[in-house]
């Protein structure tokens, strides 16, 4: 069985640029989840999907970050413009199970200069 | 709201010695809790889950924890430390929805495990 798999790894921009994250999951898993994690703490909830739908948004800034799942499969998530404290691991996870155990991808990991 | 506290940001230990990673929870009364494993680099690897079965949960490479409702604990242990268990962990919580707590899955802030030969 394929695992969730993101690109790109790795991202270096300069602040004000824009960066696009995608994620595919693991094949027949509802449920995705996009998470923040910035060096030495933990994953952050940005987002989560249940199929095409938005569950949770509530700790994404809107005001730079979208998040889409047009077809109930792979997602993106758009930073635009971005800014230093955007420097973080990009978690993408996926779940079919009611237990909600997560599995992740390697995650993408963003540098703004 | 949920919540989750690992009350330790760094443990050391010597190789071939016990492991203890302390996490304390809050949630609802019938909560899943989960240990994660990430490796420098690495996506973040599941080591064990509690479901509402067994209090004792046995996960891979010789890892357990006990789920203990009185303490509001789910401790991570091992017998005997190996060089190759140096990472970062992370407790999760996830409730059962509505009055019984979030579906979203809560972590920790992670406890440095680092082993010394």
């Amino acid at each position: 069985e394929a695992g969730v798999a993101q690109s790109p790894r790795y991202k270096i921009i300069e602040k004000r640029q824009s960066v696009a994250f995608w994620c595919n999951p693991i094949s027949g898993h509802a449920t995705l989840y996009w998470y923040q994690q910035i060096l030495g703490q933990g994953p952050k909830l940005l987002i989560q999907f249940q199929n095409n739908g938005v569950v949770d948004d509530s700790q994404l800034p809107k005001d730079r970050f979208s998040a889409e799942r047009l077809k109930g499969v792979d997602s993106t998530l758009k930073i635009q413009p971005a800014k230093l404290e955007d420097s973080a691991v990009y978690l993408c996870a996926s779940t079919g199970t009611n237990t909600g155990e997560l599995f992740f991808g390697e995650g993408s990991r963003l540098t703004v200069l | 709201a949920q919540s989750v506290t690992q009350l330790d940001s760094h443990v050391s230990v010597s190789e071939g010695t016990p492991v203890l990673l302390r996490c304390n929870y809050s949630s609802s009364y019938s909560p899943s809790l989960f240990w994660y494993v990430q490796h420098p680099n690495k996506g973040l690897q599941l080591l064990l889950k509690y479901t509402s079965a067994a209090t004792l949960v046995k996960g891979i490479n010789g890892f357990e924890a006990e789920f203990k409702k009185s303490e509001t604990s789910f401790h991570l242990t091992k017998p005997s430390a190996h060089m190759s268990d140096a990472a970062e962990y992370f407790c999760v919580v996830r409730g059962g929805g509505g009055s019984g707590g979030s579906y979203i899955p809560t972590f920790g802030r992670g406890t440095s495990l680092i082993v010394h030969p």
